[in-house]
């Protein structure tokens, strides 16, 4: 079993359509992250959470340090929200999960 | 100020052949971490330098190394290329161990 699981793998959604994406981890972390990957490959790190939940425009990053879970939300999802997105758990290195392949149709 | 900046893009080698990898972090970053990204086995951690020491490796062979400069530039280096090797290589920089990591566009690399 992966240390950290991602889910879905993949992900269709329609223009506008509130998006979910999970991620447990079975490691103990001192931060969750969420990354984004376009086609191409570069990387952009989109949250680091320890706890709570954290907002930046129409993404939303939730941690559950007890239960072991994370979600990266995306509210009114568009066609330029296309890409993988990536959790890895901190230990004392980045551990990744799989991603999500997100498509989204106008 | 400028990004994480990693060269070359793409590289094309044989197998056998050994390879060396750059990384320049943003300025202010001491701290450097290595990724192979591969269709199989996705993002694996390769090492992490700080202050030119390695701090922190992953699971493999000694063909991989790396190391850091005084600048906090780091090179990576794989001897013996293996068709397995071919990959993106990111490399990501933080202030230090533990904070936000900013990634590198990647180096693409194929064996052939």
């Amino acid at each position: 079993k992966n240390e950290v699981e991602q889910s879905p793998q993949n992900l269709t959604a329609q223009e506008g359509e509130f998006i979910t994406i999970n991620c447990s981890y079975s490691v103990g972390i001192s931060a969750l992250h969420w990354l984004q990957q376009h086609p191409g490959g570069g990387i952009v790190s989109l949250f680091m959470l320890s706890s709570g939940k954290k907002k930046h425009g129409r993404l939303i990053a939730t941690i559950n340090i007890q239960e072991k879970h994370s979600s990266l939300h995306i509210t009114a999802s568009h066609p330029r929200d296309s890409a993988v997105y990536i959790c890895a758990a901190d230990t004392d290195k980045l551990i990744f999960g799989t991603g999500t392949r997100l498509q989204v149709f106008p | 100020k400028a990004g994480v900046t990693q060269t070359p893009r793409y590289l094309i080698k044989t197998r056998g052949q050994q390879v060396t990898l750059s990384c320049s972090p943003i300025s202010g970053h001491r701290s450097v971490s290595w990724y192979q990204q591969t269709p199989g086995q996705g993002l694996q951690f390769l090492f992490e330098y700080f202050s030119e020491t390695q701090r922190n490796k992953g699971n493999f062979p000694g063909r991989f190394s790396g190391r850091q400069f005084s600048n906090s530039r780091s090179e990576m280096n794989v001897s013996t290329l293996e068709l397995g090797d071919s990959a993106l290589y990111l490399c990501a920089s933080s202030s230090m161990t533990g904070t936000e990591a900013f990634f590198g566009q990647g180096t693409r690399l194929t064996v052939v």
